[in-house]
């Protein structure tokens, strides 16, 4: 499987302001995900990632509240934009092999973000 | 799209019993059914997955089974141990999803020793 890591694990923000979350693969990968996890929850698809082309956002998210970067094949972050208490949850990232054989998906360990 | 129902939502089962959790799918076009354990704090963990192409898979204690006609695909954990204990997610892919997987709701299972 893929090592994925994420900083930060955990953070308590102020409302009103923003936090950039990092992902970061140790090999290269194409497709890459961001999730939101409310607390007991299931998980939510954000957007996908791709390298080289915008990020593509699921219905009920826009880019001016959660911008994403994918700079290359390895990494990319996620700003959660003008935050309120309703945005406390877990973010989490994930990868598919480029190698898989058919779309295995690897999540990162996930931020927790408390907004206050 | 795809709408994936997990049940049971929590499960309750003494030490070395078996835990059986199930999901249905409404895609026919789905064909990829991956399963996640979660634990406390952590990201969710790939612990097995199927293809549509397959009815059956085992890895020493666990095993899933998939009923295409019938759209529903299932987790069976046998000899259950106290780590079991874990939110477990199923979820679905189908082929023009571009990778992006619909989950269940969760099952929380709970070891008792």
């Amino acid at each position: 499987s893929a090592v994925i890591s994420q900083k930060p694990s955990r953070d308590i923000c102020q409302r009103g302001t923003s936090l950039t979350i990092q992902c970061q693969v140790d090999s290269q990968v194409t497709m890459m995900f961001w999730y939101r996890q409310q607390p007991g929850q299931s998980l939510t698809l954000i957007a996908t990632a791709n390298q080289g082309s915008e990020a593509t956002y699921e219905s009920g998210f826009v880019i001016d509240k959660f911008p994403i970067s994918r700079p290359n094949l390895t990494f990319s972050t996620l700003t959660v934009s003008n935050l309120s208490p309703e945005d406390s949850s877990i973010y989490l990232c994930s990868v598919v092999r480029p190698w898989s054989s058919y779309n295995e998906q690897f999540f990162g360990p996930g931020t927790r973000l408390t907004v206050l | 799209g795809e709408n994936v129902e997990q049940h049971p939502s929590t499960l309750s089962v003494q030490e070395g019993d078996s835990a059986v959790i199930k999901c249905t799918y409404s895609d026919s076009a789905s064909n990829y059914f991956p399963w996640y354990k979660q634990e406390l704090g952590k990201g969710p963990q790939l612990i097995i997955d199927i293809r549509s192409n397959v009815g059956e898979k085992k890895d020493q204690r666990i095993a899933v089974t998939l009923n295409k006609t019938a759209k529903h695909f299932s987790l069976h954990i046998t000899e259950t141990q106290p780590e079991d204990s874990a939110v477990y997610f199923c979820a679905a892919l189908t082929t023009d999803s571009w990778g992006k997987l619909q989950f269940g709701a969760g099952t929380q299972v709970v070891v008792t020793p």
